[in-house]
């Protein structure tokens, strides 16, 4: 069975300052996809990033990357230079197979706080 | 807004009564999900529609639960005789249903309280 695991309930970082959050997972299939998604007080999810499990480089959107380490099973989220916004939940979810069927199974979340 | 829709966005209820949320998915995305999020934890899948056909359902919607998504476009999902374990936040998600979809859209859920 699927399994994400995010060991970190709460970060704290300063404005302008990097911080990684951590997701590993576990699965049995070769084919998987990886995602981050946001989601602030407001209730939505917001898509981050996505890291297919046969990309051989480290996804990147803007501030967002996603430091993939296949043999290590894990799937970290880098932001850089954090913003107030940033201030959110952050959700690591998996995706078995390549079908595009969007079933997610996701981890528990890290609370980043960002303070000025 | 071409985002995907949720309503109500909050819904208080009384144990027993029966509730029903609705999901509007950005246009022309044919594949449309449905999760749960209970405090605390990550969204959980319940059920999956590829246009009207219902594909998959988790064991998590019990025979109390009933989605459906009539012409393909909005989704309705129905909890008869709530119990205080559903409260949740109900969230409705959209994809394009082409070959590899590398992202869902999700909407800013239904928050369900159940009294």
């Amino acid at each position: 069975a699927q399994k994400i695991t995010q060991t970190q309930p709460g970060m704290f970082v300063q404005e302008k300052e990097a911080v990684t959050l951590d997701c590993t997972y576990d699965t049995s299939d070769q084919s998987y996809g990886l995602f981050w998604y946001k989601q602030p007080s407001s209730g939505e999810m917001i898509f981050l990033i996505y890291q297919g499990s046969y990309d051989e480089q480290n996804a990147t959107e803007g501030r967002y990357s996603l430091n993939f380490q296949k043999a290590r099973k894990s799937a970290n989220l880098v932001i850089s230079a954090s913003q107030l916004g940033d201030s959110a939940m952050y959700f690591c979810a998996m995706r078995e197979g390549d079908t595009g069927f969007q079933k997610l199974v996701f981890g528990t979340g890290t609370r980043l706080l960002v303070s000025p | 807004d071409t985002g995907v829709s949720q309503n109500p966005r909050h819904k208080i209820t009384k144990r027993g009564q029966n509730v029903t949320f609705r999901c509007d998915p950005i246009s022309e995305h044919n594949r449309l999900y449905w999760y749960r999020q209970t405090l605390g934890q990550g969204p959980e899948f319940l059920t999956y529609f590829q246009n009207e056909a219902q594909l998959e359902k988790s064991r998590l919607l019990s025979d109390r639960f009933s989605a459906e998504r009539p012409k393909g476009s909005f989704s309705t999902l129905e909890i008869q005789r709530t119990e205080q374990g559903d409260s949740a936040m109900y969230l409705c998600a959209s994809s394009p249903g082409t070959a590899l979809d590398t992202e869902a859209f999700f909407g800013q859920g239904t928050r369900l309280t159940v009294v």
